[in-house]
């Protein structure tokens, strides 16, 4: 199975700019997501990655290394709505999204 | 934008019952559906894959006699927990993929199931 990897906890202040780490497991690789999701909700979609290079999308912008299996997903201009866990994703050659266990991101005003 | 529903959102039942979860997409189709698990403070973990017209494909680790999948149309998948257990309280999530979509990659998540057994 896929390994992916990533911080558990996360804090960080209103305003500021935060970086999300997550290593993967490159064998069958097909695309790297990062998901949003509050507390009792279903994720949110903010970016897809299969090239490498950087995406930016707003405050939130991901990028992506597939020889290192790495991607970071970074927030800009902090707010208090951000506080959420943020999960990496890795799609496999069957499709399939797999997930790691998310970063809860704590913001602190 | 495409808009994946579920029903119940919420749903208690009594250990030893069975509970069906529906999984409609509202306004596309697809032939693949896919159901997750998440337990309290852990991530989504794929339970299986749900095929239009053809059996689901179960992960490893997952009873297919107990999760039952039927995926009869194009735009409805559903789950059924039999004989539930208190281990089995989670939220359940399904997601799909949109048939000739745009995006390769897209996949749009209903808003999930909390089931709680007692």
């Amino acid at each position: 199975g896929q390994n992916i990897d990533q911080p558990t906890e996360m804090t960080a202040t209103e305003g500021a700019i935060v970086q999300i780490n997550c290593t993967y497991q490159t064998s069958g690789f097909n695309g790297l997501f990062w998901y949003q999701q509050h507390a009792g909700e279903a994720p949110t979609f903010l970016s897809y990655n299969v090239l490498d290079g950087l995406e930016e999308k707003g405050r939130f912008s991901s990028f992506l290394s597939r020889s290192k299996g790495y991607s970071y997903l970074l927030l800009k201009e902090l707010q208090m709505k951000d506080s959420a866990s943020y999960l990496c994703a890795e799609k496999n050659r069957d499709d399939k999204i797999i997930f790691g266990k998310g970063t809860r991101l704590h913001i602190l005003p | 934008g495409a808009v994946v529903s579920q029903h119940p959102s919420w749903v208690i039942c009594k250990s030893g019952t069975s509970v069906k979860i529906e999984c409609r997409s509202l306004d596309f189709q697809a032939t693949t559906m896919f159901w997750y698990r998440q337990f309290p403070k852990q991530s989504l973990m794929l339970m299986a894959t749900s095929n239009e017209g053809s059996k689901a494909t179960y992960e490893q680790g997952v009873e297919k006699d107990k999760f039952l999948i039927n995926h009869a149309s194009l735009t409805l998948s559903t789950l059924t927990v039999t004989s539930a257990h208190p281990e089995d309280s989670s939220f359940y999530i399904c997601s799909a993929n949109p048939l000739g979509g745009n995006n390769s990659y897209e996949q749009y998540f209903g808003p999930g199931t909390r089931l709680t057994v007692t």
